[in-house]
């Protein structure tokens, strides 16, 4: 069974700040990996895509991909209220065609 | 560029109809298309594959003959819940696979069955 696991949280972040979200995968082979963010009623957003190892880095955000651990993160810089969301960590394997969705990490940048 | 409509954003039937739920890709062609499931503070369930002119791919646990997915052409997929009950009210959402198998999501279709 592949599996995406997230923190649920919610992590509460100050204006400003960096918010740090995580991501771990369980299948080795995965060779896709997105973060998109969803506000509350709303269908999920596409943020960054990130394919290799290291950092790629779009504006605020910065994802970091370790393929060897299994982990890929997402950074937010100058975290502002309004990135208050859901984020949803996605990967995709070589042979599927489908995104394997984690659960999604809460937060909340408060002003 | 890369956008995902769907058609309707919220609907309301009474037990025992048939909703129909279309997705379409604006600007650019997908050969698949995705149909999730999504209820109130849960992630996304993947409930079928869409792919142009073949028959779907419905996830374990989803009853083909209840949901029916037809994709007709590289823009449009539809989504028909037939005969639907209350346990199938819930927020429905597509997805279209762009040129890097990035995933392009559609509005979302809120569903609500009496």
């Amino acid at each position: 069974q592949k599996e995406v696991e997230q923190n649920s949280g919610p992590l509460s972040v100050p204006e400003g700040a960096i918010a740090s979200l995580n991501c771990t995968y369980s299948d080795r082979v995965s060779q896709s990996f997105f973060w998109y963010r969803q506000y509350s009623g709303k269908s999920p957003e596409l943020i960054m895509s990130i394919y290799s190892n290291g950092d790629k880095e779009d504006g605020r955000f910065t994802a970091q991909l370790n393929k060897a651990s299994q982990y890929v993160s997402l950074l937010i810089r100058d975290s502002q209220p309004s990135d208050s969301a859901t984020y949803l960590c996605a990967v995709k394997d070589q042979a599927g065609t489908a995104l394997i969705f984690g659960k999604g990490t809460t937060l909340s940048v408060s002003s | 560029g890369a956008v995902v409509s769907q058609h309707p954003s919220r609907v309301i039937c009474k037990s025992g109809t048939s909703v129909k739920i279309e997705c379409r890709s604006l600007d650019f062609q997908a050969t698949t298309m995705f149909w999730y499931r999504q209820f109130p503070k849960q992630s996304l369930m993947l409930m079928a594959t869409s792919n142009e002119g073949s028959k779907a791919t419905y996830e374990q646990g989803v009853e083909k003959d209840k949901f029916l997915i037809n994709h007709a052409s590289l823009t449009l997929s539809t989504l028909t819940v037939t005969s639907a009950h209350p346990e199938d009210s819930s927020f429905y959402i597509c997805s279209a696979r762009g040129f890097q198998n990035e995933q392009f999501f559609g509005p979302g279709t809120r569903l609500t069955v009496l």
